[in-house]
């Protein structure tokens, strides 16, 4: 049973481009939560979604920032326009949907390393 | 909102040593806590996951103590080896939320 994956492992973009960040949550699993860890700090929750549903969005910056999670394939973190502040690890986690609520236990990827120049 | 502050920043030791790791939270309305081990550009292991009404959790040489009241968890890791360095992340889960609340860190090295 693969774990969470994420891809790309390492980013790097210059100032100005689009980043786009994917996460495949475990199988069976429904929902997805992006948390972005700055360096130095402590991980940040961004946003949690399920299938075809942004359920909160509150950690995620009100510009240039959106995230996906369509019925088929990965879930999607997309930066339009990086800036060099937007250098961080991005972690996805899963957890598996058991009688209509999230389970205690969220299951984290690899992450991916994005560097602005 | 709820601040997760872990204590110290970074913790060298020799080897064989114990190792006592302190996580403070804030708001002690809490559902669970959880313990996470970062290895350097590696995601997030879970470690022991403590629900609120309950005390401590074990794992072999881990060891999870939770007293809620006070907004304190204590991470002990017994007969440290040079395989256990590490960060370790704190994270708590409020009650009727989802999103977990994340500490900064300790860095720990033991040393052969």
């Amino acid at each position: 049973n693969a774990g969470v994956m994420q891809n790309p492992r390492h980013l790097v973009r210059r100032r100005g481009q689009e980043a786009r960040l994917r996460c495949s949550p475990m199988k069976g699993h429904s929902h997805v939560y992006w948390y972005r860890q700055l360096p130095e700090e402590g991980l940040k929750f961004m946003v949690y979604l399920q299938k075809e549903n942004i359920i909160d969005e509150s950690g995620m910056p009100k510009e240039r920032f959106s995230a996906e999670f369509p019925k088929e394939g990965p879930s999607i973190l997309r930066i339009q326009q990086v800036v060099r502040g937007d250098s961080a690890a991005y972690f996805c986690a899963s957890s598996p949907l058991i009688q209509g609520r999230s389970t205690d236990t969220q299951y984290f990827g690899p992450g991916t390393r994005l560097t602005v120049l | 909102k709820q601040e997760v502050t872990q204590i110290p920043a970074a913790l060298s030791v020799p080897e064989g040593e114990n190792l006592v790791l302190n996580c403070s939270f804030t708001d002690s309305a809490i559902y669970n806590l959880q313990w996470f081990r970062q290895d350097p550009g590696k995601g997030l292991t879970s470690l022991l996951l403590i629900q609120s009404s309950q005390r401590e959790q074990t794992s072999g040489r881990l060891n999870a103590s939770l007293d809620k009241s006070s907004g304190r968890s204590t991470l002990y890791i017994a007969a440290s080896q040079p395989g256990d360095s590490a960060t370790y992340l704190c994270a708590v889960r409020e009650r009727d939320d989802y999103k977990l609340s994340f500490g900064a860190g300790t860095t720990v090295t033991v040393r052969a």
